[in-house]
């Protein structure tokens, strides 16, 4: 059983290159979500996707983009990187938007740098 | 808006002593309240969770947590701990942001690193 899955697991990129983060999880769960870690400042919101076909702001959304693919990917795209967003990307999924029983199951990450 | 602190951002313990992480809550009403662990190249795997019922939780790996309303607290705790423990500890809190399907967030403090002596 994968849980989630992302790729790729590491990446670097110059300043104005574009990439996208791949997502995909086999839990058939509904909820999707990328957050970036950073030193000292925990785990933070980019985007996330309530169920198939919707998508939605998080705490700090600008340079990215979303795509729910289908049920089970979600996919984040930096159209033109920045060094501000080397960091640690996270996807993670869960049965449902929200709720105590609806905990979140994590991907193990994609460190990007961005020179 | 909900938030969470973790006041300790490194602690030592050595192996088989007892551990306390501390996590302090702000938000309005009452909170659904996690703790997450992550080891070294890994993503975050739940430990535990409250919501309502009896204060004290108890998770995986031999973690409990105490939730104290008046204390906007929900302190993790381990009465042995093991090398196998060493790790970063995130509480978070989730929080309705608005009423609807898909509003739903979760805020997680900044982690505390917990390093273990042999």
């Amino acid at each position: 059983n994968a849980g989630v899955t992302q790729t790729p697991k590491f990446q670097v990129l110059k300043t104005g290159q574009s990439m996208t983060l791949q997502c995909a999880q086999d839990m058939n769960h509904n909820s999707m979500y990328w957050y970036r870690q950073d030193p000292g400042m925990g785990l933070r919101l980019i985007y996330y996707s309530a169920s198939e076909g919707t998508t939605d702001k998080g705490e700090v959304p600008n340079g990215y983009n979303v795509s729910r693919l289908n049920k089970r990917e979600f996919s984040l795209r930096l159209e033109s990187a920045a060094p501000s967003q080397t960091s640690v990307y996270f996807c993670a999924s869960s049965e449902r938007a929200g709720g105590y029983n609806s905990p979140l199951h994590f991907g193990n990450g994609t460190r990007l740098t961005v020179t | 808006a909900q938030s969470v602190t973790q006041p300790d951002i490194h602690i030592t313990v050595s192996e088989g002593a007892s551990l306390e992480l501390r996590c302090n809550y702000s938000y309005g009403a009452t909170p659904y309240l996690f703790w997450y662990v992550q080891s070294p190249g890994q993503g975050l795997q739940l430990l535990l969770k409250y919501f309502s019922g009896d204060t004290l939780v108890q998770g995986i790996k031999g973690f409990e947590a105490e939730f104290k309303r008046s204390q906007s607290s929900f302190n993790l705790r381990k009465p042995s701990v093991h090398w196998s423990d060493a790790a970063e500890y995130f509480c978070a809190v989730g929080a309705l942001k608005y009423s609807g399907a898909g509003s739903y967030q979760l805020t997680f403090g900044k982690g505390t690193k917990l390093s273990v002596i042999p």
